[in-house]
């Protein structure tokens, strides 16, 4: 089975700190993203990466930084952290095989910015 | 941005009967996908349905896809109380393999 893990479910940071969010899968995808999930807006793409040392933005991604050192880890960075920023953040890995895109999401971590 | 919109917003059931979602999207596709999500966890994916397909099944699960409506519905028969969960759907975008996230249904099933 596929796993995706996030380094924590809960965290809570303070205005200001920068705070990392790790993702690490074990299924040797090429593809992961990172997105944060708020009541009544779905998921939204901050980041996204098909390989090593690469990253694109997505649809939201003021205030967050990536990095991606080696392919099973992805992780996500708040420069300085803000209350807005308070969310469930998911991590999801995909492989693409003939144009189809299946994502395996982490068990999220909820941030509190306080 | 939204590529998908669930509708309804929120389901409420009564054990066995059918649940049907809907979803509806802007540009085109790859494919559709359905996920659910428990309560404050991770998504989990339920079905796939490539653009040239127009229904698909998988267990108590039935997807469709109308792409001249830019819409899919997802039917789920028999419910359960452990299907209680939210839904999204998510597209599969022809410009790239990233996958855009619906609003989501949250569906409850009483028992």
């Amino acid at each position: 089975d596929v796993k995706v893990t996030q380094s924590s479910r809960y965290l809570v940071k303070r205005t200001g700190e920068k705070v990392f969010l790790e993702c690490v899968q074990d299924m040797d995808h090429e593809n992961m993203f990172w997105y944060r999930q708020d009541p009544g807006l779905g998921l939204r793409l901050i980041y996204f990466s098909y390989d090593v040392k690469m990253k694109e933005k997505g649809d939201i991604p003021e205030g967050y930084s990536v990095s991606r050192e080696k392919k099973e880890r992805f992780s996500l960075i708040l420069e300085s952290a803000s209350t807005n920023q308070t969310s469930m953040y998911l991590c999801a890995s995909s492989f693409y095989v003939r144009g189809n895109t299946e994502a395996f999401f982490g068990q999220g971590t909820r941030l509190t910015v306080v | 941005s939204q590529q998908g919109e669930e509708d309804p917003q929120a389901l409420s059931i009564q054990e066995g009967e059918n649940a049907t979602m809907n979803c509806s999207y802007k540009t085109s596709i790859n494919n559709l996908q359905w996920y659910r999500q428990n309560s404050g966890r991770g998504l989990v994916h339920l079905i796939l349905i490539r653009s040239n397909e127009r229904e698909k099944h998988s267990g108590r699960l039935r997807v469709t896809l109308d792409t001249s409506k830019k819409s899919s519905s997802l039917l789920i028969t028999a419910s359960r109380a452990a299907d209680t969960a939210s839904y999204f759907c998510a597209t599969d975008q022809s410009s790239g393999d990233k996958l855009t996230f619906g609003t989501g249904t949250r569906l409850a099933v009483r028992p």
